[in-house]
């Protein structure tokens, strides 16, 4: 069974600093991998997703993630951090099209001004 | 189009009652998918439909149950409430095919339901 590990249930950048929110997996096969983002109140909004191909995946609002199958993570990105990036983050895996998406516990981000 | 429609989105029932959750997915999407969210357990799958089949069931006690119409909606039902009931319900939708691998096809959620339960 796939299982996802997110490392910091709570991250704290300044404004304009570099976020880093870990993601790490484990599947006895390789796995889709997929970013989501949910702000108060709302649903889950897909940020990006792997599946198969490039192993740097560019997302929305300035986000990417590397794919490192040696390490088994699927850690995400921003250069520069901005106020509205504040929100719950939740990395998934699935082994396939045809079995439900795995969550994470999720990582709140926090940007400071 | 139109995202993912779930009502309602917010309902307070009390223990012993039952409650029914209503999904609508994305115009042409067979496939719908609810999640139970709480601060304890994070996002848990409870069970997927496709084309009115149930094809995947999560680790969810039998007072849980779904069901998925012709026109694709789902609705979700919950007996027996208990204290630990109380959390979001999120649905999501996706397109494709069951049979084929449609592994790349995203799941859209809606804004979920929230349940309190007294």
């Amino acid at each position: 069974a796939q299982s996802v590990t997110q490392l910091g249930s709570h991250v704290s950048v300044s404004e304009g600093a570099l976020v880093l929110l870990r993601c790490n997996y484990s599947s006895s096969v390789p796995p889709y991998l997929f970013w989501y983002v949910q702000y108060p109140n709302q649903g889950l909004q897909l940020l990006l997703k792997y599946t198969t191909g490039a192993t740097l995946v560019k997302g929305i609002n300035g986000f990417e993630a590397e794919f490192k199958k040696s390490e088994t993570s699927f850690h995400l990105t921003k250069p520069s951090a901005h106020m509205s990036d504040a929100a719950e983050y939740f990395c998934a895996v699935a082994l396939s099209g045809n079995t439900p998406l795995v969550f994470g516990k999720g990582t709140r981000l926090s940007v400071i001004a | 189009k139109a995202g993912v429609t779930q009502t309602p989105r917010y309902l307070i029932k009390t223990r012993g009652q039952q409650v029914t959750l209503s999904c609508s997915p994305i115009s042409g999407h067979r496939s719908v998918s609810w999640y139970q969210q709480t601060p304890g357990q994070g996002l848990q799958f409870l069970f997927e439909y496709f084309s009115e089949t149930q094809r995947n069931k999560g680790n969810f006690p039998g007072r849980f149950s779904g069901r998925q119409f012709s026109n694709s909606r789902s609705e979700m039902n919950v007996s027996t409430l208990e204290l630990g009931d109380s959390a979001l319900y999120l649905c999501a939708s996706r397109g494709g095919t069951f049979l084929r691998d449609s592994g790349a096809n995203v799941l859209t959620f809606g804004a979920g339901s929230r349940l309190t339960v007294l």
